[in-house]
């Protein structure tokens, strides 16, 4: 069955500090990829996704992601974090378009002004 | 546009009693339904999908079950409530075929006493 990691259960950063969470799945075929984000008492909203093309994914709100295939990873990054990042982030990963989505267990990061 | 209500958004129940959590989509016609369940640290557990009308896929052997009697309805239900059922529960939608992510709605925090 496919797993996803993350890293880290909980950043703490202080602003204007570059971020990099981590995420490897476990399914060796073509997958599809992505991350969540959850702000305090709001729904959980798509961030970014990869299904194809360019490994390196642009998101929202100055978020990016790589896929490296060779190590199953798809890690999130931002150069420069702000206050309003503080949110829990989930990876997921959908098996080749099917219908199951598999998500991490979620890293909760929080920027102190 | 398209929009997901849950209902209720918080529910205290006694162990051993049943349980109906609801889910309905709007502005979209046959989508992807989800529900989760999501725990602090263990990110989101799937636990049914439905591809369409009376087509339930459980992930998770458990004390819940599944229905779909509309397009666009996605019930959560349980017979007899364990204290173990307490938790967060997200009901999620996706255009079906398309390479989106999910949609998610508001949630539900089910507290069994």
């Amino acid at each position: 069955a496919q797993s996803v990691s993350q890293h880290n259960h909980h950043v703490i950063l202080s602003e204007a500090a570059s971020l990099e969470l981590g995420c490897n799945y476990s399914y060796g075929g073509t997958v599809n990829l992505f991350w969540y984000v959850q702000y305090p008492g709001q729904h959980l909203q798509l961030l970014l996704k990869y299904f194809s093309g360019d490994p390196l994914v642009k998101g929202i709100k100055g978020f990016e992601a790589e896929f490296i295939k060779s190590k199953f990873s798809f890690n999130l990054r931002k150069p420069s974090v702000q206050w309003s990042d503080t949110a829990e982030y989930f990876c997921a990963v959908n098996e080749n378009y099917g219908q199951n989505f598999v998500f991490g267990p979620g890293t909760r990061l929080s920027v102190l002004p | 546009s398209q929009t997901i209500h849950q209902w209720p958004a918080t529910l205290v129940q006694p162990v051993g009693s049943p349980l109906s959590l609801e889910c309905t989509v709007e502005g979209t016609s046959n989508p992807n339904l989800y529900w989760y369940r999501q725990a602090a640290g263990r990110g989101l557990q799937l636990l049914f999908y439905s591809v369409g009308i009376g087509q339930i896929s459980s992930e998770v052997p458990q004390n819940l079950s599944a229905s779909r009697p509309q397009d666009r309805q996605f019930i959560l239900s349980s017979k007899k409530l364990l204290l173990s059922d307490s938790g967060f529960y997200l009901c999620a939608w996706k255009i079906w075929g398309s390479t989106h992510g999910q949609f998610f709605g508001p949630g539900t925090r089910l507290t069994v006493l």
